[in-house]
């Protein structure tokens, strides 16, 4: 299975802060990298689909970046809505597995 | 707009059974996958498996196998999953997740989830 890790597991911010969630795949994965947000109590959101590409309605302060086995998610202005968890997740093969997540809480 | 509706939650025993429904609606529900995900308390996101709605064929992690099926009813728009031979283990939150493809057939991620089932394994 493909393993994801993320770095860091926990980050406090500031309202207003740019912030950068780095996921690394344990093989190239090419571009099948996607960014979902939970909210406690919530279940999980795609943010962003094909290492790059934001779904729809997605606010534009979110962007992703990466290739191969190395992604970056970045908000370039924490708004109090993005306050929460953070999580990669590969589609290259069988089985799907998820990074172990970013948790994003209030400074 | 697409939704995805999940049974209530649930309280059962180890070595019972468990079967969880999510009903779909806004869109074809035979022309996408729906995915399974567990979330135990305070964890992160463990895949479970597919279940097509269109041919009923499956695909389940590994860890599963033997003891877990999903299947589907189409003329309700449901899917459902059924785990056996529950431990404590498999306390957790269960979601339903219809995979989003593009035209080229590309998987791009699952969207939208259902809301989640708490299932509580606990005697």
């Amino acid at each position: 299975d493909i393993q994801l890790t993320q770095s860091p597991s926990f980050l406090s911010a500031s309202v207003g802060d740019r912030v950068t969630i780095t996921c690394r795949a344990s093989q190239d994965i090419t571009t099948y990298l996607v960014w979902n947000q939970q909210k406690p109590g919530k279940a999980p959101k795609l943010l962003i689909y094909a290492a790059s590409t934001l779904q729809s309605g997605v606010p534009s302060r979110f962007s992703g970046s990466g290739s191969g086995t190395e992604f970056t998610l970045t908000i370039s202005s924490l708004q109090p809505e993005d306050f929460a968890t953070y999580y990669c997740q590969q589609l290259y093969s069988y089985p799907p597995t998820f990074g172990p997540g970013t948790k994003v809480d209030i400074k | 707009q697409v939704h995805l509706v999940q049974s209530g939650a649930e309280v059962t025993k180890p070595g019972a059974s468990v079967k969880v429904s999510c009903k779909a609606s806004g869109y074809t529900f035979t022309g996408y996958y729906i995915h399974w995900v567990r979330q135990a308390p305070g964890q992160g996101l463990e895949w479970v498996g597919w279940v097509n709605p269109s041919s009923g064929d499956t695909n389940y992690a590994q860890k599963f196998q033997g003891r877990v099926s999903m299947t589907k009813k189409t003329s309700i728009n449901t899917a459902y999953m059924e785990l056996s031979r529950l431990t404590s283990d498999d306390t957790a939150v269960y979601y339903c997740a219809r995979e989003d493809v593009s035209t080229l057939g590309v998987v791009l991620g699952f969207d939208p989830w259902g809301q989640g089932t708490l299932v509580t394994v606990s005697s």
